[in-house]
């Protein structure tokens, strides 16, 4: 049983557009919701991460909207920079373990000049 | 401050061949992981050592071994490796940098033949 399931698979957006990719969970004891952003051939970083008792968190040009009820959460990317190209990971974890990450199966971002 | 180091970098074993991949992490974190990542799979939790003697199976276990040899350092073990093993193995630390967030290592890529 997949417990994060993360859409779109892959994703080309134009540069200066918005780049939404969309997670869901099913275990409600998850309370810290990162995403990981990963370079070929480089290990993933800490991109922003949320806890669930807040509904949306925005560093610079990167939001997590979240939705408990919906047991879903998102990030948006605004203005899209071709730097911006890798791949994304949402991922979720337990109070208590939040180092044992449940990922994601990743999106591939590429955003065009 | 390097983070976290694995060696080494790529690896390729004949089947049946064992081989130790290697941790250090220099940021005094109690928390170490071993994932694997697969094409289109995401990261998989192999092993995990919350503190220094203890060690924990995550969720794809079978196949690997994990030594906790000190607080810095966290081994991978395949006593005889199988093609099923081909793939990039990330060692994380869990502690406090700028954010309380899982930093991750360069990768090891390993290749089974």
């Amino acid at each position: 049983q997949q417990q994060v399931k993360q859409s779109p698979q892959s994703l080309i957006v134009q540069k200066g557009g918005i780049s939404i990719i969309n997670c869901a969970y099913e275990n409600t004891a998850f309370d810290y919701f990162p995403w990981y952003q990963q370079f070929p051939g480089k290990g993933p970083a800490l991109l922003i991460a949320i806890r669930p008792d807040v509904s949306e968190k925005k560093e610079g040009r990167f939001t997590i909207s979240f939705n408990k009820s919906a047991k879903q959460f998102s990030l948006h990317i605004m203005d899209s920079q071709p730097g911006d190209s890798a791949t994304y990971f949402c991922a979720a974890s337990r109070r208590g373990s939040q180092g044992n990450l449940i990922f994601g199966k990743g999106t591939k971002l590429s955003v065009k000049p | 401050n390097a983070g976290v180091t694995q060696t080494p970098k790529f690896q390729v074993l004949k089947t049946g061949q064992s081989m130790t991949l290697q941790c250090a992490q220099d940021m005094n974190h109690n928390s170490m992981y071993w994932y694997r990542q697969d094409p289109g799979m995401g990261l998989r939790l192999i092993y995990y050592s919350a503190s220094e003697g203890t060690t924990d199976k995550g969720e794809v276990p079978n196949g690997y071994n994990v030594s906790r040899l000190n607080k810095r350092e966290f081994s991978l073990r395949l006593e005889s490796a199988a093609p099923s093993q081909t793939s990039v193995y990330f060692c994380a630390s869990w502690g406090q940098g700028r954010r309380t967030e899982a930093f991750f290592g360069q990768g090891t890529r390993l290749t089974v033949v």
